[in-house]
């Protein structure tokens, strides 16, 4: 059974820092893997999907790496900004239409 | 483009109750799905559609119908709301193809449902 893991659960930085957010699963088989963010009483906002056969995904501060020999991908916000201070969630998928595995989160809060 | 659209976003009903979840997509998705998302617990699927016309149980079906008559439409509907069917539920489509951009999930923003 597919299991994912986010570490740490919760984090609380100065703004300006580096920042490394890391999801673990247990069957290396994914299809694809999704990072996703979500505000306090909102929906989800994906920020970046990594295919099987893909290293890494950049977009503006965000880079994320899967290394799927491992079981892993890590999440790298660069520069944190307050406005970055929400949870981020890490879900695999083991198919095109398959279900989405998350895992429960990283709570972030960037504090001026 | 609108993206995913959940209705209504707030929702108490009393016990024993029914009601419908609307979800409506204009990205021509061929896959829609809804998931609960409770604390400690995470998203969990309850059902999922690979187009319409056909759908499939997930995680946590239990209490829970739909159906997908359209690509864009796939309601969720409570047959008889009980108290542990209190949940944030949301609604997500996707399509699969080469990695682009656009590919993967989009969810909506989610239906805030408490049963009294």
């Amino acid at each position: 059974k597919q299991e994912v893991t986010q570490i740490p659960a919760a984090l609380s930085v100065p703004e300006g820092e580096n920042l490394v957010l890391n999801c673990s699963f247990t069957d290396s088989a994914i299809y694809n893997l999704q990072w996703f963010r979500q505000d306090p009483g909102k929906g989800l906002t994906s920020l970046l999907l990594i295919q099987s056969s893909q290293r890494e995904q950049t977009s503006g501060r965000l880079n994320a790496s899967l290394d799927k020999s491992s079981g892993r991908s890590t999440l790298y916000i660069a520069a944190s900004q307050p406005g970055d201070s929400a949870t981020y969630l890490c879900a695999v998928s083991l198919g095109g239409y398959n279900k989405l595995i998350f895992g429960a989160g990283t709570r972030l809060a960037v504090h001026p | 483009n609108a993206g995913v659209t959940q209705t209504p976003k707030f929702q108490v009903l009393k016990t024993g109750q029914s009601m419908t979840l609307q979800c409506a997509q204009d990205m021509n998705h061929e896959y829609m799905s809804w998931y609960r998302q409770d604390p400690g617990m995470g998203l969990r699927l309850i059902h999922y559609s690979v187009g319409a016309g056909i759908t499939d149980q997930g995680e946590v079906p239990n209490g829970y119908n739909v159906s997908r008559s359209t690509t864009e439409d796939f309601p969720l509907r409570l047959l008889s709301a009980a108290p542990s069917q209190t949940s944030v539920y949301f609604c997500a489509s996707s399509y699969f193809g080469t990695g682009q951009v656009g590919e993967g999930y989009t969810f909506g923003s989610g239906t805030r449902l408490t049963v009294v």
